[in-house]
């Protein structure tokens, strides 16, 4: 079955790095994309991004551009996500999840680049940036 | 980025109840919209996508509807599995971005 197992629990200080990684199972890594989202203590799901499975391709949140950076590995079927100059604000649960863009209608099937929701999520990992 | 408003926040219900949750566009998405089911300390749930295509082995009693600007999420006979938190999320435009969330309570 199509898994994403995501690495254990994080605690940084301010100012150091996280990268958390997420492991495929269960599908073909080359023929989807991963989307990375977190969800802070008391707060509602933010998109940070998503990565190509096929060509490394990314787009990021603007909100988090020139702090984030999502890179894949193919031959280990693995996702990552580095986010850097952590500040208290960016303790969270961060998900990976594979990003799906087909949809069938009227008996065909269509694939919609761009346009990526998620379909499975990794458990989560919690990154704490006590202040 | 597009704003997405929830509504109710919270919803009181009953087991067998039909039950419906709206969520709002801040500008037109066309139907490029999810919903998903979370519970407590687990991960989101995929339950529909664009807008009103049910994922594959998620119980029929679940329906979306909506295009443009406004959404529903509908659940034909609430079960006891189903009291939980919901959020929709468009995917029209980067940023993605998600509804508050709407709470489902037991009444």
């Amino acid at each position: 079955q199509v898994q994403l197992v995501q690495s254990g629990a994080e605690v940084k200080k301010p100012g150091a790095s996280v990268k958390v990684s997420c492991k495929a199972s269960g599908y073909i890594f080359t023929t989807y994309g991963i989307s990375w989202v977190r969800k802070a203590p008391g707060q509602g799901f933010e998109w940070m991004g998503w990565i190509s499975g096929y060509n490394g391709n990314t787009n990021y949140a603007q909100k988090l551009q020139g702090r984030v950076t999502m890179t894949t590995d193919t031959s280990t079927s693995t996702a990552y996500m580095e986010l850097r100059s952590l500040r208290s604000d960016d303790t969270a649960v961060y998900y990976c999840a594979r990003a799906r863009s087909e949809y069938c209608s009227g008996g065909s099937c269509y694939f919609a680049a761009g346009h990526y929701y998620m379909d499975v999520w990794g458990k989560g990992t919690t990154v704490s940036v006590p202040s | 980025d597009i704003q997405m408003t929830q509504s109710p926040s919270t919803l009181s219900a009953s087991v067998g109840d039909r039950v419906t949750i709206t969520c709002r566009a801040s500008q037109s998405i066309s139907t490029w919209l999810a919903w998903y089911q979370q519970k407590p300390g687990k991960a989101p749930n995929l339950l529909i996508y664009k807008a009103s295509s049910l994922e594959s082995g998620v119980p029929s009693r679940f329906s979306g509807s909506g295009s443009g600007t406004e959404f529903t999420l509908t659940i034909s006979s609430l079960q006891p599995d189903d009291f939980a938190t919901y959020y929709c999320q468009q995917y029209d435009s980067y940023s993605y971005t998600f509804g508050q969330g709407t709470k489902l309570e037991i009444k």
